[in-house]
């Protein structure tokens, strides 16, 4: 199983709203990543998870709050966000060490914030 | 700086043609290279890699690319194009004792019938 899947698909969401994204692989790779990714741009890395724990934090705003409950599974909680954070939310997975080890990814969820 | 550029930000051709889509980096060692392709709403898939070894790659969908060194590039060639190749590539670099990715700005690949 080569896949990573990601839930939801879409997501719509106030100001105000609490929801959370999910990820999970079963690769059995120890190395997870939450990229943001505006329209017709790169992705860029949010959090790095290396085994299980966060490794790396690109700045992002506390109102985006990654968790990594267990080596499968990736969760990215979103609390009062702003409308600029509207992109898609892609997750990614590999095997963990210097080398240039494939990421693979998963289809993303497009989140729109009102 | 370190970098990974790609000149062409958008690029259309006939189903049929040829296709070269550059990439070039700058890195003060050779970093691992990725073509990596996204459809429309989709995530990433990844077409091909280099480490090391022999310069010209093959990957899937009949992709292959050619690693220069002497130029710092990586581009990535397919021999005829076909209408479900339109999406965007993007180039990505890990640098030699890094483990995250450096994404190009990506090539929108337009395919005319």
């Amino acid at each position: 199983d080569t896949e990573v899947t990601q839930t939801p698909k879409h997501l719509v969401m106030g100001m105000t709203n609490k929801k959370s994204l999910k990820c999970e692989q079963h690769m059995g790779h120890r190395a997870m990543y939450w990229y943001k990714q505006k329209a017709k741009k790169p992705p860029e890395l949010m959090f790095v998870y290396s085994y299980e724990k966060l490794s790396i934090n690109e700045s992002v705003p506390s109102r985006f709050s990654p968790e990594c409950p267990n080596s499968s599974l990736l969760n990215l909680h979103l609390h009062a966000l702003q409308p600029e954070d509207s992109a898609l939310y892609l997750c990614a997975s590999s095997q963990v060490g210097i080398g240039g080890n494939e990421q693979f990814f998963g289809p993303g969820t497009r989140l729109t914030v009102l | 700086a370190q970098s990974v550029t790609q000149p062409d930000i958008h690029i259309t051709v006939s189903e049929g043609a040829s296709l070269e889509l550059r990439c070039n980096y700058s890195y003060g060692a050779t970093p691992y290279l990725f073509w990596y392709v996204q459809s429309p709403g989709q995530g990433l898939q990844l077409l091909l890699k280099y480490f090391s070894g022999d310069t010209l790659v093959q990957g899937i969908k009949g992709f292959e690319a050619e690693f220069k060194r002497s130029q710092s590039s990586f581009n990535l060639r397919k021999p005829s194009v076909h209408w479900s190749d339109a999406a965007e590539y993007f180039c990505a670099v890990v640098p030699l004792y890094g483990q995250n990715f450096v994404f190009g700005p990506g090539t929108r690949l337009s395919v005319l019938p």
